[in-house]
């Protein structure tokens, strides 16, 4: 079982949706990260939590680290926003991230 | 905002031969990071480095390959005998902290690498 797992695999929607990004791990976290990694495959940090609730634009992070849950969610979602979203945690046993295996986004106009 | 810069953005070479990727990171970041990405899958890890010394590796990062902070600088990376499975695009990062208390990573815009 992979330690950070995310869902959906895919997902399609139209412009204007409400989209929702799913990520579990089973491990004890001291930081959470949402990526984004575009078609180009340039990838850029988006956020970095390790409790509640950060947002930025349209994007939106939140975490339980109880639950050991974390959602991304994108408002008014736009054809741009097309990209592969990976969550990625900090451990503190480890330097390295443990990465998910990403969530494909496509927005369709 | 500064950046990690990573050249070049594209190297094709021939199998067996040695490449050497290099990055830029941000100046006063303390961690490195290489990854890499075969076409269609997952970002895989491959070392970190603190402290100039290799801080952590993945059973990727084998003997063919080794890293570098040759100046205060650059950070490289070495492929000595390429493989058409190292063709991949290869991701440099890096971190003003690591351990203890953590901040983002940032990317460069990648290498991507073709053994022919």
């Amino acid at each position: 079982k992979n330690e950070v797992e995310q869902s959906p695999q895919n997902l399609t929607a139209q412009e204007g949706e409400f989209i929702t990004i799913n990520c579990s791990y089973s491990v004890g976290i001291s930081a959470l990260h949402w990526l984004q990694q575009h078609p180009g495959g340039g990838i850029v940090s988006l956020f970095m939590l390790s409790s509640g609730k950060k947002k930025h634009g349209r994007l939106i992070a939140t975490i339980n680290i109880q639950e050991k849950h974390s959602s991304l969610h994108i408002t008014a979602s736009h054809p741009r926003d097309s990209a592969v979203y990976i969550c990625a945690v900090d451990t503190y046993s480890n330097y390295q991230l443990i990465w998910g295996a990403g969530t494909k986004l496509i927005i369709k106009p | 905002e500064p950046e990690v810069t990573q050249t070049p953005s594209h190297q094709v070479t021939q199998m067996g031969q040695e490449v050497i990727l290099r990055c830029v990171p941000i100046s006063n970041h303390l961690y490195f990071y290489w990854y890499r990405q075969i076409l269609g899958q997952k970002v895989e890890f491959l070392v970190s480095f603190y402290n100039n010394e290799i801080s952590e590796k993945s059973e990727i990062f084998d003997d063919q390959f080794s890293v570098e902070r040759p100046d205060g600088s650059n950070f490289t990376l070495k492929i000595r005998s390429t493989k058409l499975e190292d063709s991949a695009m290869y991701f440099c990062a890096s971190r003003e902290t690591g351990t203890g208390t953590y901040s983002p990573l940032h990317f460069g815009n990648g290498t991507r690498l073709t053994v022919t």
